[in-house]
Order: C-alpha cells, then sequence, then structure tokens
C-alpha cells in the first residue's frame, strides 16, 4: 500500500524558470493538499483540492503560482518564473473522502532550489 | 485567528526518559481535531497521534500520549521511554470543521535525544 508520492524529491531551477512538481495520493484519497515549508519554519498551507476541483485556495500567492488535479493522474502545482524567495520544501498530502475529521497523510516532500 | 503555539523551539531529553513538549491553541469552534507530527533529519512529516475535541480520553500510541486541555486549549505531548530515533522536529496542527480542511501548524519544537 503506497504512501503518497512526490516527484522529483530536488529541483533546481533558475530565476525565471518554470518548476512542476507532482504529487500522486495515496490509493482511496480523493482529497489533496499542498502545504509550503520556509527554511527554519512550520508548514504552511497553500491549497486543497480535488478531483477536477479547487476547494480553497487561499493560501497560494496571487501571482505565478497555480495548481491541478486532474481527472486522471497526480496534482501538479506550478511555480511560473520563481525567485529565490521561493525556494522550499513542498509537501503535498492526501486524505479519503470525508471531511474534516480524516486525516492527512503526507508524501516526503520537494525541496526546489532557486539559484 | 486560528493559531497553535509551540513556546519551546528546542529541547533535549537522555535516553529512557520522559520528555513532554507543550501546545497551545486558540479557536472559537468547538469541534475540531488536533495532531502532532514528527520531522525527522529525513525530513519526511509522520503522524505521530491525533486527538478528537469531542472525546475527553487522551489519546495514546505505544510510548507516546497527549494531555488534552479543552478548557485551557492545550494539547502537550509526552514522550515515554525516549529513543535516539525519536530525535526529530515536532510539529502541533490543528483542524477544524467548515468548508475548507486545512491543517494549522506551530512552528515546531526541535527535540534532541541524548545518548
Amino acid at each position: 500500500n503506497a504512501g503518497v508520492m512526490q516527484n522529483p524529491r530536488h529541483l533546481v531551477r533558475r530565476r525565471g524558470q518554470e518548476a512542476r512538481l507532482r504529487c500522486s495520493p495515496m490509493k482511496g484519497h480523493s482529497h489533496v493538499y499542498w502545504y509550503r515549508q520556509l527554511p527554519e519554519e512550520g508548514l504552511k498551507f497553500m491549497v486543497y483540492l480535488q478531483k477536477e476541483n479547487i476547494i480553497d485556495e487561499s493560501g497560494m500567492p496571487k501571482e505565478r503560482f497555480s495548481a491541478e488535479f486532474p481527472k486522471e493522474g497526480p496534482s501538479i502545482l506550478r511555480i511560473q518564473q520563481v525567485v529565490r524567495g521561493d525556494s522550499a520544501a513542498y509537501f503535498c498530502a492526501s486524505s479519503p473522502p470525508g471531511g474534516y475529521q480524516e486525516t492527512q497523510y503526507f508524501g516526503p516532500g520537494t525541496r526546489l532550489l532557486v539559484l | 485567528a486560528q493559531t497553535v503555539t509551540q513556546s519551546q523551539p528546542e529541547m533535549s531529553v537522555q535516553e529512557a526518559e520522559t520528555v513532554t513538549l507543550s501546545c497551545t491553541y486558540d479557536t472559537s469552534e468547538n469541534n475540531y481535531y488536533l495532531f502532532w507530527y514528527k520531522q525527522p533529519p529525513s525530513r519526511q512529516m509522520i503522524l505521530v497521534i491525533r486527538q478528537e475535541a469531542y472525546k475527553q480520553q487522551n489519546a495514546t500510541e505505544n510510548r507516546f500520549s497527549v494531555n488534552f486541555q479543552k478548557a485551557a486549549k492545550s494539547f502537550s505531548l509526552k514522550i515515554s521511554d525516549s529513543q535516539l530515533g525519536d530525535t526529530a522536529m515536532y510539529f502541533c496542527a490543528f483542524i477544524n470543521g467548515g468548508a475548507t480542511n486545512k491543517l494549522i501548524f506551530g512552528t515546531g519544537t526541535l527535540l534532541a535525544v541524548q545518548p
């Protein structure tokens, strides 16, 4: 029973390039969440998605960031025109269908470094 | 605003001893869940324990237990018989009902278990 998968584990980009982070939820999970962890800080919520729907994107920066969770395939977090301040660990979590009482299980994270 | 506060940035404990990590939270909701997640040097986020606010009984998972004081909005984690593998950053987190399922994290406590 595979856990939440994220790839790549490490990603290096130069300023101005695009970063694409992928997340495959656990089997049977239809809810996906993205969190960002800046150096020396806790995790901050970015976006909550269900299949083909964005439920809450209140934590996403208004520009350059987007997320999707298509009917088929993994969830994608896309960062356009990256800047040094985007360097962080990006964690994906998933949970089964249901409400807030369902536990979120985390993937191993993607460490993004912007040069 | 809903917040989670961890007032101990770092703690140290001798192997085989007991340590307690503190967490307080602020919410006006009555139904919610509380979690402790562990982040070892690998940076993976691992669920340690969870507590339902409507349950008076404190949650226990092997060597890990919580002291949940709802009126005081306090949720401390006790680790008994500390092991070297317990060395990690520990994050307290909170989630409540509503249209979104976002976890709110504290800033973490870095626990070092000394041999």
